[in-house]
């Protein structure tokens, strides 16, 4: 059973352009969560998604972020317009649904916003 | 919403000493506790988890308790080896209807030889 897979693991953009990021949760999983790291700081939740829902994207800036879980394909989170500062490393977890809590993370997608 | 503050921020231990981390929480409904260990430019990996219907559970060289009422709880790793020296965050969560994850803000653990 893979585990979560993130791509690309590296992305570098200027400021201006748009990032993609794209999750697939491990088999069997229907939820999907995403993280920021800034350099040594802790994980800070942004949005939580299930197909083709998302419930909770609290944590996620009101301009330029978007995510969507969509009925056949990976997750993806689309941040347009990029800035410096959202210069991160971003992390998907995905679990499998009610009841089940442990969320599995993914190896991260390191953007460099130049 | 959420708030985790964790301690300390760096720890330097003697290898084969114990390590210990704790954490404090402040929504008294949160009930779901995990702790991942974080190498330089890898995963968070899970390496143990604690329910609010149990006070202290074991995994080998690692234990977690957890004191509801003070909201706090506590990673405890024994007979620390090389390959311990990692940043550990600690989180919290409410199972029901509320899946994300607050984090600390890490403790890197250096295991000295």
């Amino acid at each position: 059973n893979a585990g979560v897979m993130q791509n690309p693991r590296h992305l570098v953009r200027r400021r201006g352009q748009e990032a993609r990021l794209r999750c697939s949760p491990m088999k069997g999983h229907s939820h999907v969560y995403w993280y920021r790291q800034l350099p040594e700081e802790g994980l800070k939740f942004m949005v939580y998604l299930q197909k083709e829902n998302i419930i909770d994207e609290s944590g996620m800036p009101k301009e330029r972020f978007s995510a969507e879980f969509p009925k056949e394909g990976p997750s993806i989170l689309r941040i347009q317009q990029v800035v410096r500062g959202d210069s991160a490393a971003y992390f998907c977890a995905s679990s499998p649904g009610l009841a089940t809590d442990t969320q599995y993370f993914g190896p991260g997608t390191r953007l460099t916003v130049l | 919403g959420e708030n985790v503050e964790q301690h300390p921020s760096t720890l330097s231990v003697q290898e084969g000493d114990s390590a210990v981390i704790k954490c404090t929480y402040s929504d008294s409904a949160s009930n779901y506790f995990p702790w991942y260990k974080q190498e330089l430019g890898k995963r968070p990996q899970l390496i143990i988890d604690i329910r609010s219907n149990v006070g202290e559970k074991k995994d080998q060289r690692i234990a977690v308790t957890l004191n509801k009422t003070a909201k706090h709880f506590s990673l405890h790793i024994t007979e620390t080896q090389p390959e311990d020296s990692a940043v550990y965050f600690c989180a919290a969560t409410k199972v029901t209807g509320d899946y994300k994850l607050s984090f600390g803000a890490g403790t890197t653990v250096t295991v000295r030889a």
